[in-house]
């Protein structure tokens, strides 16, 4: 069966510090796999999918960027994180680019300081 | 693109009645609608879901129906019970986009 993976599951790094979320997802091969923020309370935003390896596309423009460099590895990255990027991360796969069937991660609470 | 409007934002209801979400969209194109139910610090759990060519779908308490004349989708739960007190999101494809999420709390 398939499993999804995040760490780490909680984080609090002060304003201005690098950042780096890692997911992975087992038991699938060539997923979609997605980046969503949920702030405290609301919904979710989705701010990258990837159909590949080193496919990327954003959805909103931020200072956070993700990468994929192995096939069911997704990294969330920032260089200097905002208090604007605390949030709720939730990784998520799905076999097919309609994005049919998401299947979500544990997600990863971030509280910048 | 898709633009899915979800309603009511909170819902509180007795232990053992009915609760119904309900979700509007705006792409025609889309075909295929999940319900989510994400418990307090976890991630969303797919619950159920339809495609565009069935109108109401069950298992066991609850159940989706769906009308794509008026575009718009409803989850169903019966004889709720405290467990199902969650937020709970709908999304409509073609490119996912997720409704902003109903909180339902089930009063023992």
């Amino acid at each position: 069966s398939q499993t999804i993976h995040q760490w780490p599951a909680t984080l609090v790094q002060p304003v201005g510090s690098p950042l780096s979320l890692e997911c992975t997802v087992e038991g699938t091969s060539n997923p979609n796999l997605y980046w969503y923020r949920q702030a405290a309370g609301r919904g979710l935003q989705l701010l990258f999918y990837s159909v590949g390896i080193g496919q990327i596309s954003s959805e909103v423009p931020q200072n956070l960027s993700a990468s994929r460099p192995q096939d069911r590895q997704f990294i969330l990255s920032s260089k200097k994180l905002l208090l604007s990027d605390s949030g709720f991360y939730l990784c998520a796969w799905s076999s097919s680019w309609t994005g049919v069937e998401q299947y979500f991660g544990p997600g990863t609470r971030l509280t910048v300081t | 693109g898709e633009n899915v409007e979800q309603h009511p934002s909170t819902l509180s209801v007795q232990e053992g009645d009915s609760a119904v979400i309900k979700c509007t969209y705006s792409d025609s194109a889309s075909n295929y609608f999940p319900w989510y139910k994400q418990e307090l610090g976890k991630g969303p759990q797919l619950i159920i879901d339809i495609r565009s060519n069935v109108g109401e779908k069950k298992d066991q308490r609850i159940a989706v129906t769906l009308n794509k004349t008026a575009k718009h989708f409803s989850l169903h739960i019966t004889e709720t019970q405290p467990e199902d007190s969650a937020v709970y999101f709908c999304a409509a494809s073609n490119d996912m986009r997720f409704g902003a999420g109903t909180r339902l709390t089930v009063k023992p």
